[in-house]
C-alpha cells in the first residue's frame, strides 16, 4: 500500500542537541513538505521541496534545516538554534500541480 | 498577515444536527480549496474539495460551499455523527506564488455530541 511514513512517532531531545525527523514516501509523490502544528496555531509550513535536491523555506525555517537527495525521503533536522523546538511535527506529500497532500502520522517533539 | 481565517476555534453539535465549518480568506488569487480532518496524534486526511470556477460540491453527507464575492467558505455536515468530532482545517492554493502549496487556517474543533 502507498503511503508516508513518519518515524519515530515519539521523541524526546535534550537542550542543545541536534534530532533528525524521519519521513518517507512511496507514491511517487515529486512535492514534500514539512509542517509544523501547535495548539491554537494550525499548520505552519517549515520547509518544502519540489523536486530532489531543491528546497525552499517556508514561513517558520529558522533553526531547521532539510536535504532532499532521495525522491522517497525528506528528513528534518531540528537543531538547537530552534528556540522552541516541542510541537508536533508532520511530513506530507503531493503531486506536482495536484490540489491536495497526503500527510503522515505526525512525529511529537519533546525537548526535556 | 492570516490568508485563511477559521474564526471559530471551536463548535459543539448535537449527533444528528447540521455542522457548518466556516472559512474566510483574504487572497484573491486562490483558485483550489480544501477541507482536511484531524484527530488528536495522527496526520490530517483530505475530507472534500472545491474549485474556485464551481459554488458548491457534494459528497455523501459533507458538503462545501464556496462564495467568492464574500471570499467565503462553508463545510457542511450532515447529519452531524459523534466520529466526526475532530479538528477540520481550511485549506487554499493559489495560482501564483510557491504553485502547489497550501495555506492552512488555524483549525475548529468539531464536538458532536451523542
Amino acid at each position: 500500500d502507498g503511503g508516508i511514513t513518519q518515524s519515530p512517532k515519539y521523541l524526546f531531545r535534550k537542550e542543545g542537541q541536534n534530532v533528525t525527523l524521519s519521513c518517507e514516501q512511496n507514491l511517487n509523490h515529486d512535492a514534500m513538505y514539512w509542517y509544523r502544528q501547535d495548539p491554537g496555531q494550525g499548520l505552519r509550513l517549515i520547509y518544502y521541496s519540489q523536486i530532489v535536491n531543491d528546497f525552499q523555506k517556508g514561513d517558520i525555517a529558522e533553526g531547521y534545516s532539510v536535504s532532499r537527495e532521495k525522491k522517497e525521503s525528506f528528513p528534518l533536522t531540528v537543531t538547537s538554534a530552534q528556540k522552541n523546538p516541542t510541537a508536533f511535527y508532520l511530513c506530507a506529500s503531493s503531486i506536482q500541480r495536484n490540489y491536495g497532500y497526503t500527510f503522515g502520522s505526525g512525529t511529537r517533539l519533546t525537548v526535556v | 498577515d492570516q490568508q485563511v481565517k477559521q474564526n471559530s476555534p471551536s463548535l459543539s453539535v448535537q449527533e444528528g444536527r447540521i455542522s457548518i465549518l466556516n472559512c474566510d480568506y483574504t487572497n484573491s488569487m486562490f483558485d483550489y480549496f480544501l477541507w482536511y480532518k484531524k484527530y488528536p496524534a495522527e496526520g490530517p486526511t483530505f475530507l472534500i474539495s472545491i474549485s474556485s470556477i464551481k459554488d458548491k460540491n457534494e459528497d455523501g453527507r459533507f458538503t462545501v460551499f464556496l462564495n467568492k464575492s464574500a471570499k467565503h467558505l462553508s463545510l457542511h455536515i450532515v447529519p452531524s455523527q459523534p466520529g466526526d468530532s475532530a479538528v477540520y482545517f481550511c485549506a487554499a492554493r493559489s495560482t501564483g506564488g510557491s504553485q502547489g502549496n497550501l495555506i492552512f487556517g488555524k483549525g475548529t474543533k468539531l464536538s458532536v455530541k451523542p
